[in-house]
């Protein structure tokens, strides 16, 4: 069974401090990472993908990828009370349609 | 914005009844994947279309089926519902292989 694993929170820091975020996968022939965000009662929104081992950095974001230890992360900078949603890890693992893996997601409330 | 519609929002069907959920690729995508999400849980893959074919599939029973059409949009059809399948149902556009932008969602419920 191919799993991702996410805490399901509340994770609750204060305005402005570093949010950060973990996901672990089962699935060492994982290819693509992602982390999307989800609003209350909205549809997921992709915010950022990593595919090598390393940080990617892209404004407030940066995912930081370690396939050895099968572990994704997410930390957002100077977070906002804008931020404050689900975010949910996926994982795409290269069989013929690079179908996503999602973990159950990680609630972010950013206190003012 | 992402560019993927879906239609309808928001859906209330009775046990036993079909339901078809329609959604519209983003221009320039060839695939479509559909997606369920249960609330509190992450999205299930369905099944994906690509060039009008089915191009794998989730652990979904075959009641749930679906098509492309020559325009790259798709369509989810769901037989004999039961109380279960109320959830809110994702598709998703993409290149193949490449990263998935989901549309709006249905929301389904069955009564």
């Amino acid at each position: 069974q191919k799993e991702v694993e996410q805490n399901s929170g509340p994770l609750s820091v204060p305005e402005g401090a570093i949010a950060s975020l973990n996901c672990t996968y089962s699935d060492r022939g994982s290819q693509s990472f992602f982390w999307y965000r989800q609003y209350s009662g909205k549809s997921p929104e992709l915010i950022m993908s990593i595919y090598s081992n390393g940080d990617k950095e892209d404004g407030r974001f940066t995912a930081q990828l370690n396939k050895a230890s099968q572990y994704v992360s997410l930390l957002i900078r100077d977070s906002q009370p804008s931020d404050s949603a689900t975010y949910l890890c996926a994982v795409s693992i290269m069989d013929s349609s690079y179908k996503l893996i999602f973990g159950s997601g990680t609630r972010l409330l950013v206190r003012p | 914005e992402t560019g993927v519609t879906q239609s309808p929002t928001h859906l209330i069907k009775t046990r036993g009844q079909q339901v078809t959920l329609r959604c519209s690729s983003q221009s320039g995508h060839n695939t479509v994947s559909w997606y369920q999400q249960a609330l509190g849980q992450g999205p299930q893959f369905i099944f994906q279309y690509y060039r009008e074919e089915e191009n794998g599939r989730g652990n979904f029973p075959p009641r749930f089926s679906g098509l492309q059409f020559p325009n790259y949009s798709s369509e989810l059809n769901v037989n004999a519902l039961e109380l279960d399948d109320s959830a809110l149902y994702l598709c998703a556009s993409s290149l193949v292989g490449s990263e998935q932008y989901f549309g709006p969602g249905t929301r389904l419920t069955v009564t």
